[in-house]
């Protein structure tokens, strides 16, 4: 069975820092993989995912991840934060008979002014 | 294009109670999943329903059930509640429809407060 890591729990930056969230997985072949954000009080939403081809992928908000086969990981980038990009951050795996997805555990993003 | 409402929003119940809570996933898509939120546990996968039928099941007890009719609109059902299902439960739906692996589509959740 899938399953994924999110090493960091808790991760404080500035505002206008950079910000890389880590993703690691483990699949027996290439997942589908996802990351969502979750304000609070909200559902989840999609950031961005990767299904194949160009490993570098962009989503929503000015967030990129890329995809490393050698490592299983998918990390999660933005090259320079906002307050409003305190939230709560989802890697996902999705198999690709598409039977389920499997959230990693989350990391908590705080951004100092 | 409305996205997936799931009602109520905010809920309170007394111990041994069941509860039933709603969720209208987006138009056109069939498959409905539920996850249960909580700070400890986090995301944790309780069903997926498609096409009326429950496709995939987490590891949760019976007590936990749900259905989806023939317009996609999805219930599910707790029943006997404890104090530890106190949690935010989210639904989410997506075209899912084996052959692509379409992403999950969140509502805001109903928040659950077991008393």
């Amino acid at each position: 069975a899938q399953s994924v890591t999110q090493p960091d729990i808790h991760i404080t930056v500035s505002e206008g820092a950079s910000l890389e969230l880590r993703c690691n997985y483990s699949y027996g072949a290439t997942p589908y993989l996802f990351w969502y954000v979750q304000s609070p009080g909200q559902g989840l939403q999609l950031l961005l995912k990767y299904f194949s081809g160009d490993t570098l992928v962009q989503g929503i908000k000015g967030f990129e991840a890329e995809f490393k086969r050698s490592q299983s990981s998918f990390n999660l980038r933005k090259p320079s934060v906002h307050w409003s990009d305190a939230a709560e951050y989802f890697c996902a795996v999705g198999t690709p008979d598409g039977q389920n997805f499997v959230f990693g555990p989350g990391t908590r993003l705080s951004v100092l002014p | 294009k409305a996205g997936v409402t799931q009602t109520p929003r905010y809920l309170i119940k007394t111990r041994g109670q069941q509860v039933t809570l709603s969720c209208s996933p987006i138009s056109g898509h069939r498959s409905v999943s539920w996850y249960q939120q909580t700070p400890g546990q986090g995301l944790q996968f309780l069903f997926e329903y498609f096409s009326e039928t429950q496709r995939n099941k987490g590891n949760f007890p019976g007590r936990f059930s749900g259905r989806q009719f023939s317009n996609s609109r999805s219930e599910m059902n707790v029943s006997t509640l404890e104090l530890g299902d106190s949690a935010l439960y989210l639904c989410a739906s997506s075209l899912r429809d084996r052959v692509t692996n379409s992403p999950l589509h969140f509502g805001n959740g109903t928040r659950l407060t077991v008393t």
